[in-house]
């Protein structure tokens, strides 16, 4: 299967800093890709659907001015958490779809991210 | 609304016994169903689909998942659990729409298989 690299997969910052996750599809071109957020023994909730060459589209609650993401290219799309705060702190996943496919496709997903602000 | 329903946080199971994770949803119309495990610190792995055509379907590591159209289910099932499926699963579903529509995902369950 078509292949998400998302990196770093483990960071720490301090509170105030800024921090940029990567999500890149590595053998497969993707217009669109989603990021969740996953907290401790839950579910992944949607935070936005980013859009190559677009904005991003937020899920409501989720701020955009601290959460923002790019999508510059069909290979990448960035999150970055500005001025973390301790809250920040979880489990930040992305997935993308081959670019053209249905919505019988299914979504291939990176590895995660685990973000800790202290 | 679309949603998913996965009543059970937890599932405890014996080596070499059958599994079973329940799923139901609800959705207006007919809905793409997924099942996706996912393993401590990762992301997630797909492991089957429904879209059309038999009501069985066969996935990877030898789960598979019966769909039900009047019970609104999509249980996931395998016939002898490995320790090494211990996990945890989710099911999603997703709106017969555009290829942008993203996926609803259950609340997850914890399967523990016991050697």
């Amino acid at each position: 299967g078509a292949v998400v690299s998302q990196h770093p997969s483990r960071v720490i910052c301090k509170s105030g800093t800024s921090v940029k996750i990567e999500c890149r599809s590595l053998d497969f071109q993707a217009t669109t890709m989603f990021w969740y957020r996953q907290f401790p023994k839950q579910s992944l909730m949607l935070m936005a659907t980013s859009n190559e060459g677009s904005k991003a589209t937020y899920e409501q609650g989720v701020e955009k001015d601290k959460f923002l993401i790019n999508h510059a290219s069909l290979t990448l799309s960035t999150l970055t958490v500005t001025s973390a705060h301790p809250e920040d702190s979880s489990f930040y996943i992305c997935s993308a779809r081959v670019q053209g496919k249905g919505s019988d496709t299914e979504a291939f997903f990176g590895q995660g991210t685990r973000l800790t602000v202290v | 609304a679309q949603s998913v329903a996965q009543p059970e946080d937890q599932v405890n199971v014996a080596e070499g016994n059958p599994l079973t994770v329940k799923c139901t949803y609800s959705v207006s119309g007919n809905p793409y169903l997924f099942w996706y495990v996912q393993y401590p610190n990762r992301g997630l792995q797909f492991l089957l689909k429904y879209i059309t055509g038999d009501n069985l379907v066969k996935g990877s590591y030898g789960f598979e998942a019966e769909f039900n159209k009047s019970q609104t289910s999509f249980h996931l099932k395998k016939p002898s659990a490995l320790v090494s499926d211990s996990a945890l699963y989710f099911c999603a579903v997703r709106d017969r729409g555009s290829g942008n529509t993203p996926l609803v995902f259950g609340k997850g369950t914890r399967l523990s298989v016991i050697a």
